[in-house]
C-alpha cells in the first residue's frame, strides 16, 4: 500500500518562475493538507482540501499561492512568481477523515536561485 | 488560538535509559494531540495520538505519552532508548471545536548516545 507520494523531491526555480508541487494521497484518503517547513522549524499549516473543495486556506499567503485537489489526479500546490523567501520544504499529508492521523509524504524541497 | 511549546531544542540520553520529550499545548476547547517523528530528508511519521479516554496513550516503536489536562501537557516517553530513536520529534495539536489543521511545535532533536 503506497504512502503519500510527492513529486518532485527537489525543485529548483529562478526568481519569477512558477513552481508546481504534486501530491498523491494514500489510497482511500480524501483529505489532503499542505504544510511548509523552514530550516530548523516546525511545520506550518497552509491549506486543507477535500476532493474539488478548499476547506481551509487560512495558512496560505494571500498572493501567488494556490492549491487544488481535482476529482481526478493529484493535489497541486502552485506558487507563481517565486521569490527567495519561498525556499522551504513543502509537505503534503492525507487522512481518511478530519482529526484522523495525517500521513505525510517525504516532501518537496524547493530552492529559489 | 492553538499553540504548542516544546521547551527543549535538544535532548540527549544514553542508550537503555528512559527518555522524555516535553510538550505543552494551548487550545480553546478539548484538544486532539499527536506526536510525530522525522528522520533526515523524510516526511513525518505518526507515532501516537490522544483523542479521548485513557490519559496514557501507547504508540509505535514502544513510545507512549501521558495526557495531563491540568498541566496542559502531553510528554512523550519511552522506558529504554535505542540509538535508532535518534531523530526530530514534533508534538502537534488540533482544536476539537472546528479547526481543520494541526499546529506543530518547533521540534525536539533527540540524540541517543551508545
Amino acid at each position: 500500500n503506497a504512502g503519500v507520494m510527492q513529486n518532485p523531491r527537489h525543485l529548483v526555480r529562478r526568481r519569477g518562475q512558477e513552481a508546481r508541487l504534486r501530491c498523491s494521497p494514500m489510497k482511500g484518503h480524501s483529505h489532503v493538507y499542505w504544510y511548509r517547513q523552514l530550516p530548523e522549524e516546525g511545520l506550518k499549516f497552509m491549506v486543507y482540501l477535500q476532493k474539488e473543495n478548499i476547506i481551509d486556506e487560512s495558512g496560505m499567503p494571500k498572493e501567488r499561492f494556490s492549491a487544488e485537489f481535482p476529482k481526478e489526479g493529484p493535489s497541486i500546490l502552485r506558487i507563481q512568481q517565486v521569490v527567495r523567501g519561498d525556499s522551504a520544504a513543502y509537505f503534503c499529508a492525507s487522512s481518511t477523515a478530519q482529526y484522523q492521523p495525517q500521513h505525510f509524504g517525504d516532501g518537496t524541497r524547493l530552492s529559489i536561485l | 488560538a492553538q499553540s504548542v511549546a516544546q521547551p527543549e531544542d535538544q535532548v540527549n540520553v544514553a542508550e537503555g535509559n528512559p527518555l522524555t520529550v516535553k510538550c505543552t499545548y494551548s487550545v480553546s476547547g478539548n484538544p486532539y494531540l499527536f506526536w510525530y517523528v522525522q528522520y533526515p530528508n523524510r516526511g513525518l511519521q505518526f507515532l501516537l495520538k490522544y483523542i479521548t479516554g485513557d490519559n496514557l496513550v501507547k504508540g509505535s516503536y514502544g513510545f507512549e505519552a501521558e495526557f495531563n489536562k491540568s498541566q496542559t501537557s502531553f510528554h512523550l516517553k519511552k522506558p529504554s532508548a535505542l540509538v535508532s530513536d535518534s531523530a526530530l520529534y514534533f508534538c502537534a495539536v488540533a482544536d476539537q471545536t472546528g479547526a481543520n489543521n494541526l499546529f506543530f511545535g518547533t521540534g525536539t532533536r533527540l540524540t541517543v548516545i551508545p
